[in-house]
């Protein structure tokens, strides 16, 4: 079963603009990491950001955290056509040691 | 240095065949995941090993599925009597601490089961 549930679904944007992504997730949750998967270079690591942090900041990359509402956004500022790629957020519900659960990703299209 | 790697790339199996999926993880990472990924689907999590260790497995969707790592490096997703279902993109993880949910996670490129 899936945890979280990114929106939208899919995103297409002319490059240079910013584009944001949202997260939502049911349960509590110790920490929530986003990843990017292309085709190119697979799944990647972006940015962990833990339960006791609200915002964190990666180069171009803004990720903000509310536990209260149980969602996650991930900004992209100035985007490239390298940007293209489905980005997913992951949670590790607190019931688990070792899972992380993840949504279904938003598909994100950089027009140049 | 080397990242993760998974063999093989593209495997088609007849229904009802075994197949062995092969996983080599960054030397020296102590925690291995397998996950399984269907189109325009996030990963679902399979299982997870500690060093040779198996830990949790609740994941793997019937006893047809087995995973093993007997040496703490190299892993073996194992599928017996494959069905048109387990077609899907099995990826391998692995990351550096013990704490697995704490850390990051750096997958291999995949392999992509078709079964027919």
């Amino acid at each position: 079963s899936q945890q979280g549930e990114e929106d939208p679904q899919a995103l297409s944007i002319q490059e240079g603009e910013n584009a944001t992504m949202n997260c939502s997730y049911k349960t509590s949750i110790n920490n929530l990491q986003w990843y990017r998967q292309n085709s190119g270079r697979g799944l990647v690591h972006l940015i962990l950001i833990r339960s006791n942090e609200r915002e964190k900041h990666s180069g171009r990359l803004r990720v903000t955290l509310d536990t209260s509402k149980k969602s996650s956004s991930l900004l992209i500022t100035a985007s490239r056509a390298a940007d293209t790629a489905s980005y997913f957020c992951a949670t590790d519900p607190r019931r688990s040691n070792y899972q992380l659960i993840w949504g279904a990703g938003t598909k994100l299209i950089i027009k140049p | 240095g080397a990242g993760v790697s998974q063999s093989p790339r593209y495997k088609v199996a007849k229904r009802g065949q075994d197949v062995a999926l092969r996983c080599d993880p960054i030397s020296g990472h102590v925690s291995l995941f397998w996950y399984q990924q269907a189109l325009g689907q996030g990963p679902e999590f399979l299982t997870y090993f500690q060093n040779e260790a198996q830990l949790d497995k609740s994941g793997l969707p019937s006893d047809r599925f087995f995973a093993e790592r007997p040496e703490g490096s190299v892993s073996t997703l194992k599928i017996q009597r494959t069905q048109q279902e387990d077609s899907a993109v099995y990826l391998c993880a692995s990351s550096l601490g013990s704490e697995p949910t704490y850390n990051e996670q750096f997958f291999g490129p995949g392999t992509r089961l078709t079964v027919l």
